[in-house]
């Protein structure tokens, strides 16, 4: 079973662009989960999608948003970059996301880097 | 206030020998679900163990085990006879209740095992 397929793997952008990330889950998975992950904040949850729907959301600006396809892929995007939206980008995955002992299922990540 | 508190940044340990990383949590649910995961540097986050607020026993998973110990909110992860190729971040996570709520992250812990 392929794993979680992120990409691009690296993206560098310049102040004010925006950009658009992707992440294809593990078959059958139908919840998707956004994190950020900085050296100095560490891993901070960004916003969950179960059947195209958001179930979940961190305390992140609106300029952060997110969507989920039929197929459960998912794309995040950050509009108007700014120096601090500088982060590794990670996607997981599970089944429902309904269960306390679900694990996620993560990617290798997306390292943007603003300028 | 923060809910997984990984107080040691940085542990060396010697190749074949046992460490302890420290995970201190606070919640008031009375289920909940502790998580601990490796990220080697290539990025991605692997699921090493899981213990539930309700387990009678101590979760193990190889040479990983977990120390839970529910009165004093800890749930500390032993690594026996470690090998060159744990030298990794570990991030000890909890998820509340019963389900559809994110998984929330400690800052980690760097492990670094010397030969």
């Amino acid at each position: 079973k392929a794993g979680v397929t992120q990409t691009p793997r690296y993206l560098i952008k310049t102040r004010g662009q925006q950009v658009t990330l992707s992440c294809s889950p593990i078959s059958g998975h139908r919840s998707v989960s956004w994190y950020q992950q900085t050296p100095g904040q560490g891993l901070q949850f960004l916003f969950e999608y179960f059947s195209e729907t958001q179930r979940n959301k961190g305390n992140f600006p609106g300029r952060f948003s997110g969507r989920q396809f039929s197929n459960s892929r998912s794309e995040m995007n950050v509009s108007t970059l700014e120096l601090g939206d500088s982060a590794l980008y990670l996607c997981a995955s599970s089944l429902t996301g309904g269960t306390t002992n679900e694990k996620l299922f993560f990617g290798s990540g997306t390292q943007l880097s603003v300028l | 206030a923060q809910k997984i508190t990984q107080t040691q940044p940085g542990m060396f340990v010697q190749e074949k020998e046992a460490v302890t990383l420290d995970c201190t949590y606070d919640t008031s649910d009375p289920s909940y679900g502790l998580f601990w995961y490796k990220q080697p540097s290539s990025g991605e986050m692997i699921f090493l163990i899981y213990q539930g607020s309700y387990d009678q026993q101590n979760a193990t998973e190889g040479r990983y085990s977990l120390n839970f110990q529910k009165a004093r909110k800890s749930a500390n992860l032993v690594i026996s006879a470690s090998q060159l190729g744990d030298s990794a971040m570990y991030f000890c996570a909890m998820r509340e209740g019963l389900g559809n709520t994110p998984l929330v992250f400690g800052k980690g812990t760097r492990l670094s095992v010397i030969a």
